[in-house]
Parts: C-alpha cells; structure tokens; sequence
C-alpha cells in the first residue's frame, strides 16, 4: 500500500510565475491537508479538503493561494505570482475519516524555491 | 490552542533512553498531547498521543503529569535512525485536524 505521494519533490520557479504542487492521497483516504513548513520553523496547517469540497482554509493566505481536490486526481496547491517568501516545504497529509490526527499520514513534501 | 514549550536539541547514546520533556501549562481538559518526529528531508510521523494516563505502543512511552501541565515522551533504546525533530502539540482528538507545530526538540542519537 503505498504512501501519500507528492510531487515534484523539488520545484524551482522565478518570482512571478506559479507553482502547482500536487498530493496523491494514501489508497481509502478521501481527507486532504495541506501544511507549510518556513525555513527553521515547524509545520503550519493551510487546508482542508474532502472530495470536491474545501472544509477548512482558515491557514491559507487570502491572495495566490488555492486549493482543490477534485473527484478524480490528486489534490493540487496552487500558487500564483510566487514571491521569495513562499520558498518553504509543503506537505500534505491523508486521513480516511478525518477524525483525530494520528490518523493522518504525511507524504515526503514539496520543496519549493522561489528565485 | 494551547502553546507547547520543548528544549532546542538534546543529546542522546545509542541504546539509552532518550527523555524528551514537554511544557503545555495552559492546555485545556479536552486537549490531548500528540508527538510527532520529522526525520531530515521526510514528512512528520505520529508517535503517540495521550489525555491523561500513561500510554506505551511500539514506538515510544508516554508520560503525562498528573496537573497534565507537562508530559514526557520516553525512546527506550535509543538508534542512530531515531535522530530527528521531535514535536509536542496539544490538540482536541475527536474533532481538531488543524495541526500547528512549534520549532520541536532535535535529538541527536551518538555511537
């Protein structure tokens, strides 16, 4: 049973242009989270997403940031126009219910720095 | 939330028990203690998680104060592989998801 997969695992871009990282859950799991991880610091979360729905973005910055998880696919962060200040790790992490968070799994995390 | 306080790094050797201590004064009666390790380059792993009885898995023991007001996670032979950031967050089981850790504790695990 394989884990949460992320990728890219490394992802380079230049101030302006936009990422996409993308999050295949573990097999079962329909709950998503997303979380940033600053240089130095510990994990933030961002979002929350069952199938097709976003349940909680109280994390998410306002502007540039999306998230969704459609019916069939991966789950997709999406940052627009990207600044130096979104050089960070993303992870995310599955569940199967959503309830208690030891039942989520991490995946390995998105690096991505921003030029 | 209530906030965690946990010491920037700690030494350990191999196959010693690795004590790592944790501070939540403010934590609230529905809030359990939850600790996590991140190993270098990979995503957070759960550990273990307690209210307030002593809990023990395979991994790890814990151990949580009476007032609850500090817990203890316990590594009872320590390895080389368990070197890693550890991280204490109190959380609401049944209903919070939102986790948000601190700067944890680095243990180094020596030969």
């Amino acid at each position: 049973n394989a884990g949460v997969m992320q990728n890219p695992r490394h992802l380079v871009r230049r101030r302006g242009q936009e990422a996409r990282l993308r999050c295949s859950p573990m097999k079962g799991h329909s709950h998503v989270y997303w979380y940033r991880q600053l240089p130095e610091e510990g994990l933030k979360f961002m979002v929350y997403l069952q199938k097709e729905n976003i349940i909680d973005e109280s994390g998410m910055p306002k502007e540039r940031f999306s998230a969704e998880f459609p019916k069939e696919g991966p789950s997709i962060l999406r940052i627009q126009q990207v600044v130096r200040g979104d050089s960070a790790a993303y992870f995310c992490a599955s569940s199967p219910s959503g309830q208690g968070p030891e039942t989520q799994y991490f995946g390995p995390g998105t690096r991505l720095l921003v030029l | 939330d209530a906030k965690t306080t946990q010491p920037p790094s700690m030494d350990c050797a191999e196959g010693r028990a690795a004590n790592l201590p944790c501070n939540h004064s403010t934590i609230s009666g529905n809030e359990y203690v939850y600790w996590y390790r991140q190993i270098h380059s990979q995503g957070p792993q759960y550990i273990i998680h307690g209210l307030k009885n002593n809990e023990t898995n395979e991994m790890a023991s814990l151990i949580i104060t009476e007032d609850r007001k500090s817990s203890t996670l316990i590594l009872p032979h320590a390895t080389l592989r368990d070197t890693a950031v550890y991280y204490c967050i109190v959380s609401p089981s049944n209903s919070g998801y939102a986790l948000n850790f601190g700067k944890g504790t680095s243990l180094l695990v020596t030969p």
